[in-house]
């Protein structure tokens, strides 16, 4: 079976200091990933997606980056984190539409 | 870009209630619609996927509805139990070569008094 491993849990940054959240996928190959956020008392909003190795989309234009190195690996970076980049980051696989996503755990980003 | 809303933003029911929610998306270029549940401190759950217009799921008391002519979908749970809790969020799929991206809507927050 397909699980998908999201780390860290919460993250407590100054500002300025650089970023890196990780996501693997286990059980599957060629997986679309995903990275979204959620701010707070908004939705969630679609940062990048990748549907190969070192292919990469950004969805909105921000203060992140994100990398697959690995067919199964997907990872979001900052170089300086800003305050208005706190927020809850999920990460996802999905296969083609229309199957849905299977999340992961998420991660709580607080940029202090 | 799709522009998917939700309506409640939040709700409050009593124990035994039944209530519904709504989600609004573009009928034109759609191509899916899903349904996912979110508990606090947990990963959205996939409740349902539809495609076609006029299709119906049902999951125990849960169950949605779909019209992509009208571009809207119904949630309704029957009977709420205080374990519904949760936020609803409704995402679609639209056509094109958009692979597997959902856009989401803000989601409604329900909540349920024993």
């Amino acid at each position: 079976s397909q699980t998908i491993h999201q780390w860290p849990a919460t993250l407590v940054q100054p500002v300025g200091s650089p970023l890196s959240l990780e996501c693997t996928v286990e059980g599957t190959s060629n997986p679309n990933l995903y990275w979204y956020r959620q701010a707070a008392g908004r939705g969630l909003q679609l940062l990048f997606y990748s549907v190969g190795i070192g292919q990469i989309s950004s969805e909105v234009p921000q203060n992140l980056s994100a990398s697959r190195p690995q067919d199964r690996q997907f990872i979001l970076s900052s170089k300086k984190l800003l305050l208005s980049d706190s927020g809850f980051y999920l990460c996802a696989w999905s296969r083609d539409r229309p199957y849905g996503y299977t999340f992961g755990s998420g991660t709580r980003l607080t940029v202090v | 870009i799709l522009n998917v809303e939700q309506s409640p933003q939040s709700l409050h029911v009593q124990e035994g209630d039944s209530t519904n929610f709504t989600c609004s998306f573009p009928s034109s270029n759609f191509y899916a619609l899903h349904w996912y549940r979110w508990e606090t401190a947990k990963s959205p759950e996939a409740l349902f996927v539809m495609t076609l217009n006029g299709d119906e799921k049902k999951k125990g008391r849960i169950s949605a509805t779909l019209n992509t002519k009208e571009g809207y979908s119904y949630l309704y749970i029957k009977g709420s139990q205080p374990e519904d809790s949760a936020t609803y969020l409704c995402a679609c799929n639209a056509g094109g070569t958009s692979y597997g991206k959902l856009t989401f809507g803000q989601g409604t927050i329900l909540t349920v008094h024993p």
